[in-house]
């Protein structure tokens, strides 16, 4: 499983709160994602990293926000929650040593009512 | 037109069935293809992943890479009920970090 946990793993918030995800990873991967993934729509990228410090924007990066301080931690935030963001969110590390696949966390389910 | 397109199914088959799941794209730089399954409430996990054209083969499992036709497919043989999820393709290019993801064929295998 690539050594990746996020927390919380489920949470309920009203609309306006800000919010933060965490993932965590053990294995010193430098490349690490924030994906939604909706019906209808699939996984969409929100922001990625590419070291401690360096972050990029996705396809549906308004109204979040990341942080990368540590090596094992990536954090997502959103500033003031909508309900649009209600999704389940998946943080992902890219392989190393030559490969170029993903690898997925367990996901957070967050309902923002 | 979004850059990876797979049909959402949902797909049913009997057991044993051989099953055919694709994905078509449009950016000719992907060189690495992907796919992943996806249980209820679970993270996608890796199933198979090749670099350019050709077949690869893992158990019942064998993906296929057509990238003159842009086409790629997954084939799984003898199917088992414990097949039964969410399969995702993916694809990324040489050079980049990103990663595009079709939206997702749901399969179920009934015994």
């Amino acid at each position: 499983d690539a050594g990746i946990t996020q927390s919380p793993r489920h949470k309920v918030t009203e609309t306006g709160t800000p919010v933060t995800l965490r993932c965590h990873q053990t294995e010193n991967h430098r490349y690490m994602y924030w994906y939604r993934q909706d019906p209808g729509h699939g996984l969409r990228l929100i922001h990625y990293s590419y070291g401690v410090k360096d972050t990029d924007k996705g396809e549906v990066s308004d109204g979040y926000s990341v942080s990368r301080s540590k090596t094992e931690d990536f954090l997502l935030t959103l500033e003031s929650a909508t309900s649009s963001q209600t999704s389940v969110y998946f943080c992902a590390i890219k392989g190393q040593g030559g490969a170029d696949e993903q690898f997925f966390g367990p996901g957070t389910r967050l309902t923002v009512l | 037109q979004k850059e990876v397109e797979q049909d959402p199914g949902p797909l049913s088959v009997p057991e044993g069935a051989i099953v055919s799941l694709n994905c078509t794209y449009s950016n000719s730089a992907f060189q690495y293809f992907m796919w992943y399954r996806q249980y209820s409430r679970k993270g996608p996990e890796l199933l198979m992943y090749t670099y350019s054209s050709g077949n690869k083969e893992d158990g019942r499992f064998t993906a296929q890479v057509d990238k003159s036709s842009k086409y790629i497919s997954l084939f799984i043989r003898d199917s088992q009920p414990s097949d039964s999820a969410t399969y995702l393709c993916a694809m990324s290019t040489n050079t980049g970090n990103q990663f595009y993801f079709g939206t997702g064929t749901s399969l179920t295998v009934i015994p």
